[in-house]
């Protein structure tokens, strides 16, 4: 089992559509990522968490510790916001970043 | 530049070939790292540079990688012996002082392809 799961795999949403993209994972963490790559690979960092809510935008991260959950919220959804999103996660006393196989999202016009 | 650049943007090689790779990080950042990603898969770390040093190289997956970054700037990750499983986007991120619990900004990658 890996240790950062993400669901779903593949999201197909319509222009508006509130959208929520999950991740588990299994192991003690000090900050969790999320991460949005568009085709052609380049990667852009959106949000760093280690409790609680972050707001940017029309992105929205929570996280909760207990629970080893976090989800990313894309309200108004857009087909600009099309790409792959992937989680994450700092393994407590660790510098090393392990990641989910990313959710990607399609947004139709 | 403002970001991190990554030369070649694209390399084909044959296999037993020697690779080189180049991170340019962002000016100031002291920490560097480098990320293997196959496709449909989700990035996998490889080493993790503070200045000069490599403070963690536990993910580099065998000895014929190797990645140095002598001025703590511009790093080069170094293949050997290419194989064709060695086939992936090789993706460098750099931060402002390491520690991973802070924002990493990454490059555009290079793809690799091994005949």
């Amino acid at each position: 089992k890996n240790e950062v799961e993400q669901s779903p795999q593949n999201l197909t949403a319509q222009e508006g559509e509130f959208i929520t993209i999950n991740c588990s994972y299994s192991v003690g963490i000090s900050a969790l990522h999320w991460l949005q790559q568009h085709p052609g690979g380049g990667i852009v960092s959106l949000f760093m968490l280690s409790s609680g809510k972050k707001k940017h935008g029309r992105l929205i991260a929570t996280i909760n510790i207990q629970e080893k959950h976090s989800s990313l919220h894309i309200t108004a959804s857009h087909p600009r916001d099309s790409a792959v999103y992937i989680c994450a996660v700092l393994r407590a006393g660790s510098y090393q970043l392990t990641f989910g196989k990313g959710t990607k999202l399609s947004v139709i016009p | 530049g403002a970001g991190v650049s990554q030369t070649p943007s694209n390399k084909v090689t044959e296999k037993g070939k020697y690779v080189e790779l180049r991170c340019d990080p962002i000016s100031g950042h002291t920490a560097l790292y480098w990320y293997r990603q196959s496709l449909g898969q989700g990035p996998e770390f490889l080493i993790y540079f503070q200045g000069t040093g490599a403070a963690d190289d536990s993910g580099l997956p065998n000895d014929r990688f190797f990645a140095v970054r002598p001025e703590g700037s511009v790093s080069t990750l170094k293949i050997q012996r290419t194989e064709r499983g060695d086939s992936a986007v090789y993706l460098c991120a750099s931060s402002l002082s390491g520690g991973g619990g802070e924002t990493q900004y990454f490059g555009p990658g290079t793809r690799l392809l091994v005949l």
